[in-house]
């Protein structure tokens, strides 16, 4: 079976630091994607890594070990409008599968 | 800019009717995934498919079915709907054999009575 967990909820204050967490145990693997959803409205792309180590995209770094089964994300300088879901997601190797955790709530405060 | 469209933002059918979900994207990609979305459960997968007239189960395929019969159209039928069916269905759609990442639709918020 394919199983990916993330914490439920986490919180954090403007300008911090956050990080947040995936583990995967899956038939295969082919590569990881991180996710944001707001509230009400559909995941949008973030970050993707298929080789271990950190990938950085401005604000938003990606981190992976295969070995380890583990992947996190990292939000610097956080503002209010981070708060959020984000979705970890596993591609399943030789199959065209995305599997999701169940996905993190971020809520910044001021 | 990819495209997803679903047919219906917000849903109310009555248990036992059958009911389409219609999903269509204009970038001529190859897979296509439809996808529950429930509290506490996050995002789960009922069917996708990679290309036209294919599909696979996912890991909650009981009580749903699809179809692929346009390559920019994938749509999810529930048979005889239940009130155990009452989510947020997301469709989305990426290019195949390539580590591409998924675009999503708005969501259809289904209610069941």
């Amino acid at each position: 079976g394919q199983n990916i967990d993330q914490p439920t909820e986490m919180t954090a204050t403007e300008g911090a630091i956050v990080q947040i967490n995936c583990t995967y145990q899956t038939s295969g693997f082919n590569g990881l994607f991180w996710y944001q959803q707001h509230a009400g409205e559909a995941p949008t792309f973030l970050s993707y890594n298929v080789l271990d180590g950190l990938e950085e995209k401005g604000r938003f770094s990606s981190f992976l070990s295969r070995s380890k089964g583990y992947s996190y994300l990292l939000l610097k300088e956080l503002q209010m409008k981070d708060s959020a879901s984000y979705l970890c997601a596993v591609k399943i190797k030789n199959t065209d599968k995305l599997i999701f955790g169940t996905g993190t709530r971020l809520q910044v405060f001021p | 800019d990819v495209k997803v469209t679903q047919s219906s933002r917000y849903l109310v059918k009555r248990t036992g009717e059958k009911v389409f979900l219609e999903c269509v994207q204009d970038m001529d990609h190859e897979n296509m995934f439809w996808y529950r979305q429930d509290p506490g459960l996050g995002l789960r997968l009922i069917y996708f498919s990679y290309d036209v007239k294919m599909k696979e189960k996912g890991d909650i395929p009981e009580g749903y079915s699809v179809s692929r019969e346009k390559k920019e159209r994938f749509s999810l039928i529930l048979e005889s709907a239940s009130t155990n069916q009452t989510s947020m269905y997301l469709c989305a759609s990426r290019l195949g054999s390539m580590n591409t990442e998924a675009f999503f639709g708005q969501g259809t918020r289904l209610t069941v009575v």
